[in-house]
C-alpha cells in the first residue's frame, strides 16, 4: 500500500527556516520521484519542486533561492527545507509521488499534508 | 510560466445534471501533460484524470476529459452528491509545473 506522510514543526517564526520530512512506504525512492506542493488556507495549489530517483532536483523558479529538496533512500525519507519564511508561506505542505504513465508524469499519490503557520 | 485559468470558479448543479468545467492555458500544452485533480474539503488532492482523458483508478465512468492545445475540459455526465469538490487542472509540460485556480462544484 503506497503511503506518504509529512511531518513538520507546525509553527515557524518569521525569517526562520522550515524543515519538513516526507516518509514514504509501499514504494522505493530509487524508483519514484517525489514532489512538494503547498496550499495556503482557502487558496489553490502551488508546486514547489521535485526530487528525481537519482537525486537531481527541479524547483519552482519563484522560490528556488529559498528552497532545498533532498532525500535519504535508505530511510525512505524526502526533506524540504525553506529559508527566510514570511507570513505568506503559511500553508498546508504536501508531498506527492511522481508516476510515469508511459506518455507523461503525474502526481498519483499524495500525503495527508502538514500545516505550517508562520507567525511570531 | 504557463498560466492555467479555470472557469467557472464556482458552479452549482442538481443531481443528475450534466456539468462541464474548463481550463485554458496561456500557451499550448501537450494533451499528454494535462491532468485533473479532485480535492474534497479538508482532504488531500487526488489524481482524477491524467493525460487529458484517462480516468485514474477508481474514478467513476460518468467523468470524462477532453481538449487540446490551450483549451481543456472536464465533464460529469450525471452529477452525484459525492462529486462535490474542487477540481484543479495541472500542466506537466513546462517548468514550473502549474495548477489552475480550481473550480468548486457544489451540489444543490
Amino acid at each position: 500500500q503506497v503511503q506518504l506522510k509529512e511531518s513538520g514543526p507546525g509553527l515557524v517564526a518569521p525569517s526562520q527556516s522550515l524543515s519538513i520530512t516526507c516518509t514514504v512506504s509501499g514504494f522505493s525512492l530509487t524508483s519514484y520521484g517525489v514532489h512538494w506542493v503547498r496550499q495556503p488556507p482557502g487558496k489553490g495549489l502551488e508546486w514547489l519542486g521535485l526530487i528525481w530517483t537519482g537525486g537531481s532536483t527541479d524547483y519552482n523558479s519563484a522560490l528556488m533561492s529559498r528552497l532545498s529538496i533532498s532525500k535519504d533512500n535508505s530511510k525512505s525519507q524526502v526533506f524540504l527545507k525553506m529559508n527566510s519564511l514570511e507570513t505568506d508561506d503559511t500553508a498546508m505542505y504536501y508531498c506527492a509521488r511522481d508516476l510515469y504513465y508511459g506518455s507523461s508524469n503525474a502526481m498519483d499519490c499524495w500525503g495527508q499534508g502538514t500545516s505550517v503557520t508562520v507567525s511570531s | 510560466e504557463t498560466v492555467l485559468t479555470q472557469s467557472p470558479a464556482i458552479m452549482s448543479a442538481s443531481p443528475g445534471e450534466k456539468v462541464t468545467m474548463t481550463c485554458r492555458a496561456s500557451s499550448s500544452v501537450s494533451s499528454s501533460y494535462l491532468h485533473w485533480y479532485q480535492q474534497k474539503s479538508g482532504a488531500s488532492p487526488k489524481l482524477w484524470i491524467y493525460s487529458t482523458s484517462n480516468l485514474a483508478s477508481g474514478v467513476p465512468a460518468r467523468f470524462s476529459g477532453s481538449g487540446s492545445g490551450t483549451s481543456y475540459s472536464l465533464t460529469i455526465r450525471s452529477v452525484e452528491a459525492e462529486d462535490a469538490a474542487t477540481y484543479y487542472c495541472q500542466q506537466y509540460s513546462t517548468y514550473p509545473l502549474t495548477f489552475g485556480g480550481g473550480t468548486k462544484l457544489e451540489i444543490k
